[in-house]
This record gives C-alpha cells, sequence and structure tokens, in this order.
C-alpha cells in the first residue's frame, strides 16, 4: 500500500470492554511498533515486531494490553477491561529493515487511532 | 517515560522567519531524528542525524547534533503558513542502551508546537 493504514480512525468504548486496533503496514517491511500517544505529549514505545516475533514488548503498561502480528504483516492491538486511563492516541509505525543502527531506516507512521474510554 | 526534552514548548513566529527548536536526551544514541506531526495526523518524518555526524541540511531544515552535551537543534528557514505542526526529536539508543539488541526503537521528546502566522 501507499502508507500505513489504521483502523478505525476513532474508537469510543465504555468502561470494562475489550477493543481491538488494527495496523496495516507498508508492505515488505520488516519492522513495525505500536506507541502511545497522550494529548500533549510524544509519542511512548509500547511494543515492537520483527515480521510476526514481538521481540519486545517492555512498554505495554499492563497485562491488559496483548499485541500480535501472526503473519508478519498485519498487526492488532488489543485492550481487555479498558479504563479511563487507556484514552489516547494509539499510533503504529512501520519501517523496512530491522537494523537499528546508525543508518536505520526511518520510521512510517500511521495517523492512529483515536482511543476515548467513557 | 520521555528521554528527550523540547525547547521551547511552543513557538509562535511569522511567515518568512526562521524557527529553531532545541532537544536534549540522556543517554548515548546511535541517531537522532526529527519529525513533524500535523492536527490529528501521524508522524512525518523529516531528517535523520547519526551519531558521527555534526550537522545535516535537507532543503529548508538543517539539524545539527551534539553528542558532548546531548543536544540537537532544528532548524527551518523562510518558514511557511503550512510548516504549522507540532515537531519531535527521537532517539535511537545505542547498542549499549538498548539491551544488546537495536531495532531502531526510538524515545520521542514532548515536542514543540509551531505556528506560522501568514
Amino acid at each position: 500500500g501507499a502508507g500505513v493504514s489504521q483502523s478505525p480512525r476513532y474508537k469510543v468504548a465504555k468502561r470494562g470492554q475489550d477493543v481491538a486496533l488494527r495496523c496495516d503496514p507498508i508492505s515488505g517491511h520488516v519492522s513495525l511498533f505500536w506507541y502511545q500517544q497522550a494529548l500533549g505529549q510524544g509519542p511512548e514505545f509500547l511494543t515492537y515486531f520483527q515480521n510476526e516475533a514481538q521481540l519486545d514488548k517492555s512498554g505495554l503498561p499492563s497485562d491488559r494490553f496483548f499485541a500480535e502480528r501472526p503473519e508478519g504483516s498485519v498487526s492488532t492491538l488489543k485492550i481487555q477491561r479498558t479504563q479511563q486511563e487507556d484514552s489516547a492516541v494509539y499510533l503504529c509505525a512501520s519501517s523496512l529493515t530491522w537494523y537499528g543502527g546508525r543508518d536505520n531506516q526511518p520510521q512510517h507512521f500511521g495517523d492512529g487511532t483515536r482511543l476515548s474510554i467513557l | 517515560s520521555q528521554q528527550g526534552e523540547e525547547d521551547p514548548q511552543a513557538l509562535s513566529i511569522q511567515e518568512g522567519e526562521n524557527a529553531t527548536m532545541n532537544c536534549s536526551y540522556k543517554t548515548s544514541i546511535n541517531n537522532l531524528q526529527w519529525y513533524r506531526q500535523n492536527s490529528g495526523r501521524g508522524l512525518v518524518h523529516l531528517i535523520l542525524i547519526r551519531s558521527n555526524e555534526r550537522e545535516k541540511h535537507s532543503g529548508r531544515l538543517r539539524v545539527t547534533l551534539d553528542t558532548s552535551k546531548k543536544s540537537s537543534s532544528l532548524l527551518i528557514t523562510a518558514s511557511r503558513a503550512a510548516d504549522t505542526a507540532s515537531y519531535f526529536c527521537a532517539t535511537a539508543a545505542s547498542l549499549a542502551n538498548a539491551g544488546g539488541t537495536s531495532y531502531g526503537k526510538l524515545t520521542f521528546g514532548q515536542g514543540t508546537i509551531l505556528t506560522v502566522h501568514p
């Protein structure tokens, strides 16, 4: 595809409900990242996939957060038993390679899913 | 947690003026990147500067990096109303600080909101 696509763009849920957020990365991109962005702040890392392998989930706030990328392309971020503090914009980004040295590839971001928990 | 501190938090200028934003970080890095975010949209990669580089140019953008001071600056020359956006610096940790692996995980600053008045 032309860019990273995220759906839905907006999601409103009641506290306690489960939500699933989808990310379609750029075709062929090896690396996929999820970030959480609170209002007025920069994005904060949640988790990283290299193809289908979840190599880093150190940023997931709690065990209510779960992410998968079963076939190494589309990824889903699931939040169970949502809480009001989960309200934020969730951004997905992909990059061409896995290499993270000085010459690592820039990340391409989707427009995010704005999640509001009532 | 955010690694970077950006200064100023907000900047308001007239079209044609130059805009300078600063970023400081805490750990050793492989590279530093600048991203732009328009309201309600994802982040767009602007420029990457490696840890062994001191200055880099791209069009109207000029980035400097001082690893001894752990700081970077972004200069936008001859600003336009279309440059109005939030600007974020992001660092990719060096191998030693990335737990032995490095895949381009980014740590973002809190951002500078730039407003360019026509």
